[in-house]
């Protein structure tokens, strides 16, 4: 099955500042890759997702990179603002096929608070 | 409104009694999916269904059941909990693989 990574477990930014969070996936056949961000006491919801044939999304102020060699991809949030504060998730999925298939690995979340 | 939603949101219950956790989802969605989510350990699935009577473990199933009888549903069920399961619980459900996730509003469980 799948493994996912994701650091640092905790981030504090300074308002405006960028925040960069990174995971790591164990296998390489995995193909889509959704960042999920959890307000606290809300339910997880996505905010972006990559497929293993792209190897950079932006949205706005959010984008994603993938690294397919070295099995790690990252999101990075720039001009952060206080609405940013929250628990963001990555998770990694194998595609049809694989033992795993429909599964999302996800990763143990990162609080990133954002200081005004 | 699109929409995956869980009962109850609150519970606490004892040692041994039985329990089931409802969701529902009106999206016609295949895929659905259990979580619970703990500090530290982000979410971890239960269980998974990928279609109407297609059922499979995820990663932390013991301890739970699941029955998928019609696809805008798929309860969980807790025969005999312990306190080790207390957690926050997560339905979600989506249209495919590698498309969104929706997640329910979660049930937070308590069990003595």
């Amino acid at each position: 099955g799948e493994n996912v990574e994701q650091h640092p477990s905790t981030l504090s930014v300074q308002e405006g500042d960028s925040a960069v969070i990174k995971c790591t996936y164990s296998d390489s056949a995995s193909n889509y890759f959704p960042w999920y961000k959890q307000e606290l006491g809300k339910r997880p919801q996505l905010i972006i997702d990559i497929r293993s044939n792209v190897g950079e999304k932006k949205d706005q102020r959010i984008a994603v990179t993938l690294n397919k060699t070295a099995k790690h991809f990252s999101l990075h949030i720039t001009e952060t603002q206080p609405e940013d504060s929250a628990v963001y998730f990555c998770a990694a999925e194998l595609p049809l096929g694989t033992d795993s298939w429909g599964k999302l690995q996800f990763g143990a979340g990162t609080q990133v608070v954002v200081t005004p | 409104e699109a929409q995956v939603t869980q009962n109850p949101r609150y519970l606490i219950t004892v040692t041994g009694k039985k329990l089931t956790v409802t969701c529902s989802q009106n999206m016609n969605h295949e895929y659905m999916s259990w979580y619970r989510q703990d500090p530290g350990l982000g979410l971890r699935q239960i269980y998974y269904s990928m279609n109407v009577e297609v059922t499979d473990k995820g990663d932390v199933p013991e301890g739970y059941k699941v029955s998928r009888k019609e696809k805008r549903n798929f309860p969980l069920i807790l025969e005999s909990p312990s306190p080790n399961q207390t957690s926050l619980y997560f339905c979600a459900s989506r249209r495919d693989t590698t498309y969104e996730q929706y997640f329910g509003p979660g049930t937070r469980l308590t069990v003595t």
